[in-house]
C-alpha cells in the first residue's frame, strides 16, 4: 500500500514568489494535516483537512492557505514567499479525524522549499 | 496549553548501552502523549503512543516509554541500542483541533 507522497521533493523560488505543493494521503485516509519544519523551530503545525474543509490552521499569515480536494489530496499554498518561508513541510494524514485519540500521524518525506 | 519540552537536542551512546530520552510535558488535561522518530531523508513514524491506558507503554524496535504524571514526565528508553536507531526523536502531545505539539527533538547519535 503506498504511504503519503508529496510533490515536488525540492523547491526553490524568490521572495515574493508563489509556492504551490502537494499532498497524496493513505488510500481511505480523508484528513490531511501539514507542518513546516523549520530550521530551529521545529515542526509548527500549519493546516488541517479533514471531507474537503479546513478544520483548523495553525499560527500562521493567510498568505499560507491551502485546498482538500473531493479525492481527499491537498495543495498547501504559500503566497508573496519571504525568507523565512524556507523549510521541510510535511504532509500527513490519518484514518482518525481528530488524530487526538490515537495521535497516530502518516507522513510523507516532504518538500523542501528553499526561498532566495 | 499543551506544550513539552525535550531536555537533551543531542544524545550520544555506544552501540549495546542504554538509551534514555527526556521528556517534560505540561497539559491542561489528561495528556495524549507520543514519540515519533525521523530517520535521515525519511518521514517522521511513530514510536510508540500513551492515551490514559498502561503507564508503561510498548513501542516497535524496542522501545518503550513510562507516563509519571507526579514528575509529568514521558521519557523514551531502549536497553540496548542499535546503529540503526541513530535518528532524531520527537515527543508530542495532542492538543485540540487536529493539532499535534512537537518538542524540539532529540538526536540520537550511536557510535560503533
Amino acid at each position: 500500500e503506498a504511504g503519503v507522497t508529496q510533490s515536488p521533493t525540492h523547491l526553490i523560488k524568490t521572495r515574493g514568489q508563489q509556492a504551490t505543493l502537494r499532498c497524496s494521503p493513505i488510500s481511505g485516509h480523508t484528513s490531511v494535516y501539514w507542518y513546516q519544519q523549520a530550521l530551529g523551530l521545529g515542526l509548527q503545525f500549519l493546516l488541517w483537512y479533514d471531507e474537503g474543509e479546513e478544520r483548523n490552521r495553525g499560527n500562521f499569515p493567510p498568505r499560507f492557505s491551502g485546498r482538500q480536494f473531493p479525492n481527499y489530496s491537498s495543495e498547501l499554498n504559500v503566497n508573496a514567499l519571504e525568507l523565512e518561508d524556507s523549510a521541510l513541510y510535511l504532509c500527513a494524514s490519518s484514518l482518525d479525524p481528530g488524530v487526538i485519540y490515537t495521535g497516530e500521524l502518516f507522513f510523507g518525506e516532504g518538500s523542501r522549499l528553499t526561498v532566495l | 496549553a499543551q506544550s513539552v519540552t525535550q531536555l537533551d537536542s543531542h544524545v550520544s551512546v555506544s552501540e549495546g548501552t542504554p538509551v534514555l530520552l527526556r521528556c517534560n510535558y505540561s497539559s491542561s488535561y489528561s495528556p495524549s502523549l507520543f514519540w515519533y522518530v525521523q530517520h535521515p531523508n525519511k518521514g517522521l513514524q511513530l514510536l510508540l503512543k500513551y492515551t490514559s491506558a498502561a503507564t508503561l507503554v510498548k513501542g516497535i524496535n524496542g522501545f518503550e516509554a513510562e507516563f509519571k504524571k507526579s514528575e509529568t514526565s514521558f521519557h523514551l528508553t531502549k536497553p540496548s541500542a542499535h546503529m540503526s536507531d541513530a535518528a532524531e526523536y520527537f515527543c508530542v502531545v495532542s492538543d485540540t483541533g487536529g493539532k499535534l505539539i512537537f518538542g524540539q527533538g532529540t538526536e540520537l547519535s550511536v557510535k560503533p
